[in-house]
């Protein structure tokens, strides 16, 4: 069956380290992959959005890679902020897929600690 | 210009009962989705819309159902609320495959 995992323990990390999260996939084959970022009682807000034929993404101090070899999706975090202290969550669009259905991960709590 | 708006924010129904919920999306976008959030099974497709039809649907029962009008604007309707139904029901809309997909806050629902 298809899944999607990513690590469900909480990341903490201090202020102004490099933040990374994992999302792995199997039995899926992504047109494009997806970060979102969600706090507590609010719906998911995109971060970025990475194709399959894409290696890495960057926005400000975000970045992804996407390696559709290993199945696997880095999100990172760089200089990290207490702002950043958050849900992350990855999002797959499937290959050929008719229409928009994300299929998402668990998400991982980042908290970033002063 | 104005996110996806989604009513009611908060509600409370009993086992049984039904519910609609309502979805405003952005201005021009035609593709309406719908998904549960809990905390044991994360964010679940439930369905999409695209111009009034049901494009894609997920693995729910039948007491789920939604509809979209002419002017995008989305409800999802279930039947025979159960305790296992609460939930954050979040609405996203977007242009098209592969361009950003906007959440809306989302709608509270708990089943008592």
């Amino acid at each position: 069956s298809q899944k999607i995992e990513q690590n469900s323990e909480a990341l903490n990390i201090q202020e102004g380290k490099t933040a990374t999260l994992t999302c792995n996939y199997t039995n899926y084959s992504p047109a494009y992959l997806q970060w979102y970022r969600q706090d507590p009682g609010r719906g998911p807000v995109f971060l970025l959005l990475i194709r399959e034929n894409e290696k890495e993404k960057r926005k400000e101090r975000l970045k992804v890679t996407f390696d559709t070899t290993l199945k696997q999706s880095l999100f990172h975090i760089t200089a990290s902020q207490p702002a950043d202290s958050a849900t992350y969550l990855c999002a797959l669009e499937a290959i050929k897929a008719a229409g928009n259905k994300l299929t998402f991960g668990g998400g991982t709590r980042v908290l970033v600690k002063p | 210009k104005a996110g996806v708006t989604q009513t009611p924010r908060y509600l409370i129904k009993t086992r049984g009962q039904q519910v609609t919920l309502s979805c405003s999306p952005i201005s021009g976008h035609r593709s309406v989705s719908w998904y549960q959030q809990t905390p044991g099974q994360g964010l679940q497709f439930l369905f999409e819309y695209f111009s009034e039809t049901q494009r894609n649907k997920g693995n729910f029962p039948g007491r789920f159902s939604g509809r979209q009008f002419s002017n995008s604007r989305s409800e999802m309707n279930v039947s025979t609320l159960e305790l296992g139904d609460s939930a954050l029901y979040l609405c996203a809309s977007t242009q098209g495959q592969g361009n950003t997909i906007y959440f809306g806050e989302g709608s509270w629902l708990t089943v008592v």
